[in-house]
């Protein structure tokens, strides 16, 4: 059974700081590896999709890449400012189609 | 575009009575998935419906839960009755088709609280 594990729980930094989200997952036999956004009471936002080939996907300040073979993923965050305060959530995807989450990483940007 | 639409977006009710929550996907995407998300958790999956069939309802808590997608686009969750357990976010996303390059687009959810 695929398990997620995000580390840390919470994170608090000064706007402006560089930071890595860390995803860990036990099966490596993955399709791809998804990191969403969730903004209090609302739904996810996807952020960036990495098929199972790919070692890294940027999109603005942030990028993440995935080694498989480790069962590991980051979510690099650069120049973070407090409209990132969110949590953070990572996801895979298995040969069964559905989304085996993390149970995510609360970043909170401090002006 | 428009995103995946849910409503309500809150809904709160007292134990053993019923409750329904409306799901409508992007349009073209032939998939549709229910996720329940407890507080502090990740989502997890409760039924996959590939057009109007049910393709992966194993974590479905079929005694009380029920689920349609009668003409293949919106849906329906149905929880009959509701116990204080109950109380959590749920979530619809949907994509295009099934397969690893296809990207799941999630809705804002409902969030139901049983008193």
């Amino acid at each position: 059974k695929q398990e997620v594990t995000q580390i840390p729980a919470a994170l608090s930094v000064p706007e402006g700081e560089n930071l890595v989200l860390n995803c860990s997952f036990t099966d490596s036999a993955i399709y791809n590896l998804q990191w969403f956004r969730q903004d209090p009471g609302k739904g996810l936002t996807s952020l960036l999709l990495i098929q199972s080939s790919q070692r890294e996907q940027t999109s603005g300040r942030l990028n993440a890449s995935l080694d498989k073979s480790s069962g590991r993923s980051t979510l690099y965050i650069a120049a973070s400012q407090p409209g990132d305060s969110a949590t953070y959530l990572c996801a895979v995807r298995g040969g069964s189609e559905k989304l085996v989450f993390g149970k995510g990483t609360k970043l909170t940007v401090n002006p | 575009e428009a995103g995946v639409v849910q409503s309500p977006r809150y809904k709160i009710i007292e134990k053993k009575q019923p409750v329904a929550f409306w799901c409508n996907p992007i349009s073209g995407h032939n998939t549709l998935y229910w996720y329940l998300q407890n507080l502090g958790q990740g989502p997890e999956l409760l039924i996959r419906y590939e057009n109007e069939e049910a393709v992966d309802d194993s974590q479905l808590p079929k005694d009380r839960f029920s689920a349609e997608r009668l003409k293949g686009v919106d849906s329906t969750l149905k929880i009959q009755p509701a116990e204080l357990g109950d109380s959590a976010v749920y979530l619809c996303a949907s994509s295009l088709g099934p397969g690893a390059y296809n990207e799941q687009f999630f809705g804002p959810g409902t969030r139901l609280t049983v008193l």
